[in-house]
């Protein structure tokens, strides 16, 4: 079946350090990939659609600039939190569709949890 | 606009019984697809199922079936004969068509019993 690799699966870092998230799809291309954030004990949120060879679309109340998100080919997206502080500690979760398949769902990665102190 | 409500924030089955998991859901649009997600505290997503808005009969993937009633806009998880790897949190999500973003139901927390 369809694999998202994610890495790395957790990360601790200083408070305003960046981190890079990174999402590939491993046996099949995916021009639009997702990012989401989940809180504990609470639902994924959608923070943006990564589009290959385009800028990302960012859901609201996201910010753009604090997040940034490439999508430099068909297999891989990053996602960067810059400048991160302890309110961006959280499970980082990105997932791809098969656009070769129809009605395929979506398959995640393992997920990122990063803690920021 | 779509929405999903699971009510449900929490269930307990006994190993070997079935279990229902509710989800609810509201669009406007015709045509979109319903999916149920195993998150185990692992953390991955896992695939469960999928019924499309045009689908006449039920889904089924070995013990998970999906009772889709489409005039009450409901589509319910049914996991049979429940293990006690069945304890996970379980979201209910839903896509419009073109978009593929999906909408996530706030979980349920299932529990199974020994």
């Amino acid at each position: 079946g369809a694999v998202v690799s994610q890495h790395p699966s957790w990360v601790i870092c200083k408070s305003g350090t960046s981190v890079k998230i990174e999402c590939r799809s491993l046996d099949f291309q995916a021009t639009t990939m997702f990012w989401y954030r989940q809180f504990p004990k609470q639902s994924l949120m959608l923070m943006a659609t990564s589009n290959e060879g385009s800028k990302a679309t960012y859901e609201q109340g996201v910010e753009k600039d604090k997040f940034l998100i490439n999508h430099a080919s068909l297999t891989l997206s990053t996602l960067t939190v810059t400048s991160a502080h302890p309110e961006d500690s959280s499970f980082y979760i990105c997932s791809a569709r098969d656009a070769g398949a129809a009605n395929s769902p979506l398959h995640f990665g393992n997920g990122t949890r990063l803690t920021v102190t | 606009a779509q929405k999903i409500t699971q009510t449900q924030p929490g269930m307990f089955v006994q190993e070997k019984e079935a279990v229902t998991l509710d989800c609810t859901y509201d669009t406007s649009d015709p045509s979109y697809g319903l999916f149920w997600y195993k998150q185990p505290s692992s953390g991955e997503m896992i695939f469960l199922i999928y019924q499309g808005s045009y689908d006449q009969q039920n889904a089924t993937e070995g013990r998970y079936s999906l009772n889709f009633q489409k005039a009450r806009k409901s589509a319910n998880l049914v996991i049979s004969a429940s293990q006690l790897g069945d304890s996970a949190m379980y979201f209910c999500a839903m896509t419009a068509p073109g978009t593929y973003k999906y909408i996530f139901g706030t979980g349920t927390r299932l529990k199974v019993l020994a």
